[in-house]
């Protein structure tokens, strides 16, 4: 699976969109990206993936640059409860999924 | 919503003693995983399974054995706990094998 990059941390102010960037640059055209979250002592939470196409759900979009080098996470109106470490995994589907590799992630901190 | 329910959150457990680590999951998944978080060494696969009563290693698996008599239900057994087995144990689950993966809450386990 291809590699990861993101930045350690970034602050986010409640009521406004946090968008947190991606780069998975030698990633491989089957491959997808996925967004998991983890809260502190809980376990990972999925929250969207897409493969080149933007993609939107409840929680948040996922926009993926046209060369699939790198993506962005949004979500739309932070809240206190999006405090939390986002990773940005690539993985291929349709093959095992047993080896499922998270990086150090971005610490998001959403400040009242 | 996938419902992945870990049946303990917080165990303390003494060297030597059987360990049993129960999961649940309420979507007829077919696939469902052992992994275990430790700080700067991320997520290790330590078991999966793809089916009922069969099982395949994962990257850490000594030290720990697997049981999965119902499709539903997935255990994780330490044989003899040992200190080293001190960590958050992750089970999670998924429809296929490269599908999306969901999380439980997580088991914190210390073993003294």
């Amino acid at each position: 699976d291809a590699k990861t990059t993101q930045p350690p941390s970034m602050d986010c102010a409640e009521g406004r969109a946090a968008n947190l960037p991606c780069n998975h640059s030698t990633i491989s055209g089957n491959e997808y990206v996925y967004w998991y979250r983890q809260i502190h002592s809980q376990g990972p939470q999925y929250i969207i993936h897409g493969l080149k196409n933007n993609e939107t759900n409840e929680m948040a979009s996922l926009i993926i640059t046209e060369d699939r080098k790198s993506s962005t996470l949004i979500l739309p109106h932070a809240t206190l409860r999006d405090t939390a470490v986002y990773y940005c995994i690539v993985r291929v589907a349709r093959t095992s999924g047993s080896r499922l590799t998270f990086g150090e992630g971005t610490q998001l901190t959403v400040n009242p | 919503d996938v419902k992945v329910t870990q049946s303990s959150r917080y165990l303390v457990k003494r060297t030597g003693e059987k360990v049993f680590l129960e999961c649940v999951q309420d979507m007829d998944h077919e696939n469902m995983f052992w992994y275990r978080q430790d700080p700067g060494l991320g997520l290790r696969l330590i078991y999966f399974s793809y089916d009922v009563k069969m099982k395949e290693k994962g990257d850490i698996p000594e030290g720990y054995s697997v049981s999965r008599e119902k499709k539903e239900r997935f255990s994780l057994i330490l044989e003899s706990a040992s200190t080293n087995q001190t960590s958050m144990y992750l089970c999670a689950s998924s429809l296929e094998l490269g599908n999306t993966i969901y999380f439980g809450e997580g088991s914190w386990l210390t073993v003294v």
